[in-house]
């Protein structure tokens, strides 16, 4: 099993709409959590840290299930700039970020 | 602002050739990796250091190595390029702050093996 699983998608969607990520992990002992952000051709960038009770950043919401392992990341109101892949990082402390392959969002106007 | 820099953004090269992709971050920062990045296999980690002339193997190291003399700069060397190392490879440096790691990546080098 994957350390780091996400449905590569793509998800369509038209501007406006809610979407929602999920992210599985599979090691227990996993620390820290995050949202990175690629844009087509472009490197990743961070989009947002995950918190144990939720957190919020205008349009995107970030929530952590660590009895079930799972991330997940809504988006609000899409816009057609939030066209991109996002991806699943997981840290386990002292070793490299653990990064998913990504999910793939296409906001059709 | 962190900055990231790669040499080149797209490099054509032979087989059989010696390759240098150089990264160089203007932050401190103590933590820089490379990875290698496919369609359909996400990041791939191949070498990564914590520290001045330290490396540690990431995932798929075969046929590459590493230099880092300083802080600054993490080079990743191809001994001798196959068309198989064909792919988009992306640098980063990190801080760490408590639990928290935010990896800062460079635009990238496109590179393509003939």
């Amino acid at each position: 099993r994957k350390e780091v699983e996400q449905d590569p998608g793509p998800f369509n969607v038209p501007e406006g709409a809610t979407v929602a990520f999920n992210c599985t992990y599979s090691n227990s002992a996993s620390q820290s959590f995050f949202w990175y952000r690629q844009d087509c051709r472009k490197e990743p960038k961070l989009l947002m840290s995950v918190y144990s009770s939720g957190n919020e950043d205008g349009r995107f919401t970030a929530q952590l299930n660590r009895a079930s392992q799972y991330i997940s990341l809504l988006i609000r109101d899409s816009k057609l700039s939030d066209s991109a892949t996002y991806l699943c990082v997981v840290s386990r402390g002292n070793t490299p970020l653990v990064f998913g392959k990504g999910t793939r969002l296409s906001v059709i106007a | 602002d962190v900055k990231v820099t790669q040499s080149s953004r797209y490099l054509v090269k032979r087989t059989g050739e010696k390759v240098f992709l150089e990264c160089v971050q203007d932050m401190d920062h103590e933590n820089m990796f490379w990875y290698r990045q496919d369609p359909g296999l996400g990041l791939r980690l191949i070498y990564f250091s914590y520290d001045v002339k330290m490396k540690e193997k990431g995932d798929i190291p075969e046929g590459y190595s590493v230099s880092r003399e300083k802080k600054e700069r993490f080079s990743l060397i191809l001994e001798s390029a196959s068309t198989n190392q064909t792919s988009m490879y992306l640098c980063a440096s990190s801080e760490r702050t408590g639990m928290k790691e935010t990896q800062y990546f460079g635009p990238g080098t496109r590179l393509l093996v003939l």
